[in-house]
């Protein structure tokens, strides 16, 4: 399997601000996605990343608040806009191959 | 819509014992099921999927359309199982594999 990393690892920010993940993958990869894990909650699918179009929001999420970008096939990045507390998350990138999904090691978002 | 049912959010046995994660999904169509795990300070790792069969760490998970359910079994709990675990369901569409919400197993010596 392809090597998955992201930056950065966590990072503390104040709410109104915004920050950008980036995930890199040392392969070409076809599918992309971006998910969300709260404590105690779902690790929820928040977008499907792709090559050369936008990208596809699950319901609940939308393009301004969390936009995507994906330049090429081994890279993306997941901007998490005007944040707040609520905000606050894990945020896992994630690639298919095959059958198999592999995930990133996260980056650990705390908003103030 | 899709769905994935984790009843139990925190489950412990001792050591030894037989455990069982529940899982029951409300998909559409023909799914795949998955079961991921996630042991501390690890990334998040495939443990078996229901198309392959196999028993992987000595677990299994049997898949049961009329329940809708896959529930992951292992006949006796060892230490190292204390993780985090996630079912997930893919539907045919573009590949997007939606989880549960997990349950915390923790196997006590």
């Amino acid at each position: 399997s392809a090597v998955i990393s992201q930056k950065p690892s966590r990072d503390i920010c104040q709410r109104g601000t915004s920050l950008t993940i980036q995930c890199q993958v040392d392969s070409q990869v076809t599918m992309m996605f971006w998910y969300r894990q709260q404590p105690g909650q779902s690790l929820t699918l928040i977008a499907t990343a792709n090559q050369g179009s936008e990208a596809t929001y699950e319901s609940g999420f939308v393009i301004d608040k969390f936009p995507i970008s994906r330049p090429n096939l081994t890279f993306s990045t997941l901007t998490v806009s005007n944040m707040s507390p609520e905000d606050s998350s894990i945020y896992l990138c994630s690639y298919l191959a095959g059958e198999t999904q592999y995930f990133g090691p996260g980056t650990r978002l705390l908003v103030l | 819509a899709q769905r994935v049912t984790q009843p139990e959010k925190l489950l412990s046995v001792f050591k030894g014992a037989p455990v069982e994660l529940k899982c029951n999904y409300s998909y559409s169509g023909s799914p795949e099921l998955f079961w991921y795990v996630q042991y501390s300070r690890q990334r998040l790792q495939l443990l078996l999927r229901h198309i392959s069969r196999e028993s992987i760490k000595g677990f299994t998970a049997d898949l049961n359309k009329g329940e809708t359910s896959f529930h992951l079994k292992k006949p006796f709990a060892q230490e190292e199982d204390s993780a985090m675990y996630y079912c997930g369901v893919r539907g045919s569409t573009l590949g997007r594999l939606y989880f549960g919400r997990g349950t915390q197993l923790t196997v006590w010596p």
